[in-house]
């Protein structure tokens, strides 16, 4: 592994099904982000989490988990995808907070049916 | 509220110069990231200003003017691969960043 990837690459879902998007970085990086990037908006905050052991709502936390049992990884969950949840997602890593360049994943493309 | 605009597109000619403005209005400052994004592909790390000034980097440079809540990127020697989304964000000195939507740069020979 070198930097920070993701998975799936992209996945189709039906409206109401459980998805775990999956991230891991090698960078040893305290904190971590998920974003969402959608046509005509800017990056979009979902969840963030400072260190190992806990995290944080960002700007759009609704309908979306996410845990950070180790400093490798943070998965985000939808508990039961809407349509409206299609868009990109992005995850991310820094070494330390917000003035610290962040590092981002290939990112993936989720379709809600 | 807090607000950054972008201009969504921009065109410019291969070997010249262009100049991407951002304006913020945000709670907090503590500091302001470029990220260039090709299509199809992450953003990645451009430059960060913190205090009022120019930052040169290469063919690219960043100013600041935080009285005015302005930024602007300066690609110089333009070169086609330079074709992509520039994104401005701001840092209100928590761990999340504002996000503008982007400038699309498209490149012409």
């Amino acid at each position: 592994i070198a930097g920070i990837t993701q998975a799936p690459t992209s996945q189709i879902l039906a409206a109401g099904r459980r998805m775990t998007l999956r991230c891991t970085q090698d960078m040893r990086h305290n904190a971590m982000y998920w974003y969402r990037q959608d046509l005509g908006l800017g990056l979009r905050l979902i969840h963030y989490s400072n260190t190992a052991g806990t995290t944080g709502k960002g700007e759009v936390p609704d309908g979306y988990s996410v845990s950070r049992a180790n400093t490798d990884d943070f998965p985000l969950t939808l508990a039961s995808a809407v349509p409206s949840q299609t868009s990109v997602y992005f995850c991310a890593s820094s070494d330390g907070g917000s003035v610290d360049e962040q590092f981002f994943g290939p990112g993936t493309r989720l379709t809600v049916l | 509220g807090q607000n950054i605009d972008q201009p969504t597109e921009m065109t410019a000619t291969e070997g010249a110069i262009v100049q991407i403005n951002c304006t913020y209005q945000t709670s907090g400052f503590n500091g302001l990231f470029w990220y260039q994004q090709h299509a199809g592909e992450a953003p990645t790390f451009l430059s960060y200003n913190v205090l009022d000034g120019l930052e040169e980097k290469g063919r690219f440079s960043s100013f600041l003017s935080r009285s005015k809540g302005y930024s602007y990127l300066l690609l110089k020697e333009l070169q086609m691969k330079d074709s992509a989304s520039y994104l401005c964000a701001v840092s209100e000195g928590n761990y999340q960043l504002i996000w503008g939507a982007g400038t699309k740069l498209i490149i012409k020979p």
